[in-house]
């Protein structure tokens, strides 16, 4: 069964970079999709972006200028990086496995979550 | 980016009630429709995918339907379990819009 794990600070620096990291477990990280995902406090989902095969990426165009998406397949790892913080990327941060088939994406596997608080 | 709006934003239901959530997207999306159950503190569980297609283990008493731009989620009686907020998700096309979900309270 594939479990996956958030691990980072839980407070950044506003205009500092925020890094996360995702380890996988039950399962290879190579050949798959994997995703991060964001609740803001009391508010709905908001989609990051994906690494597909370690390497190809696609990210949300509201967020894209600040975004990377990595792998690191010899610690069966996945990172998000978002630079420039601002109050408003305080928020849960999810990292998911969908899917994916002819029926599209469907997020099945989901990290517990990782509160990260913007605040000088 | 396709926007998905779910109403209503919350309802108010008792045990053993039948209830609707509606999600419409901004342009149609074909069946590339997800829902989404979560309770405070978790992370959002899959159960419906495809717009119809029941997850493995979901029981019975959820229900998706619809294709284009209107889907609906039916909870055919709702037991204490269910309590929760629902969101619906696109995957037609980048970024993987979700709607702003519905939360559905004790009456």
């Amino acid at each position: 069964q594939v479990q996956l794990q958030e691990s980072g600070p839980g407070l950044v620096k506003p205009s500092e970079t925020l890094s996360l990291t995702c380890t996988v477990s039950g399962g290879s990280i190579s050949s798959y999709y994997w995703s991060w995902i964001r609740q803001p406090p009391g508010k709905g989902l908001e989609w990051i972006g994906y690494i597909y095969n370690s390497g190809s990426t696609n990210y949300n165009p509201s967020l894209k200028s600040r975004v990377t998406i990595s792998v690191d397949t010899s610690k069966n790892q996945f990172s998000l990086k978002l630079s420039s913080v601002t109050a408003a990327d305080t928020a849960v941060y999810y990292c998911a496995r969908p899917l994916v088939d002819s029926s599209g994406y469907y997020y099945y596997y989901w990290g517990q979550g990782t509160l990260v608080t913007v605040s000088s | 980016d396709i926007q998905m709006t779910q109403s209503p934003s919350s309802l108010s239901a008792s045990v053993g009630d039948r209830v609707t959530i509606t999600c419409r997207a901004s342009q149609s999306i074909s069946t590339y429709l997800n829902w989404y159950q979560q309770k405070p503190g978790k992370a959002p569980k899959l159960l419906i995918y495809a717009a119809s297609s029941l997850q493995s283990g979901v029981p019975s008493r959820f229900s998706g339907s619809g294709s284009g731009t209107d889907f609906t989620l039916t909870v055919s009686s709702l037991q204490p379990e269910d309590f929760a907020t629902y969101y619906c998700q696109q995957s037609d096309s980048t970024p993987h819009t979700f709607g702003g979900g519905t939360k559905v309270e004790i009456k």
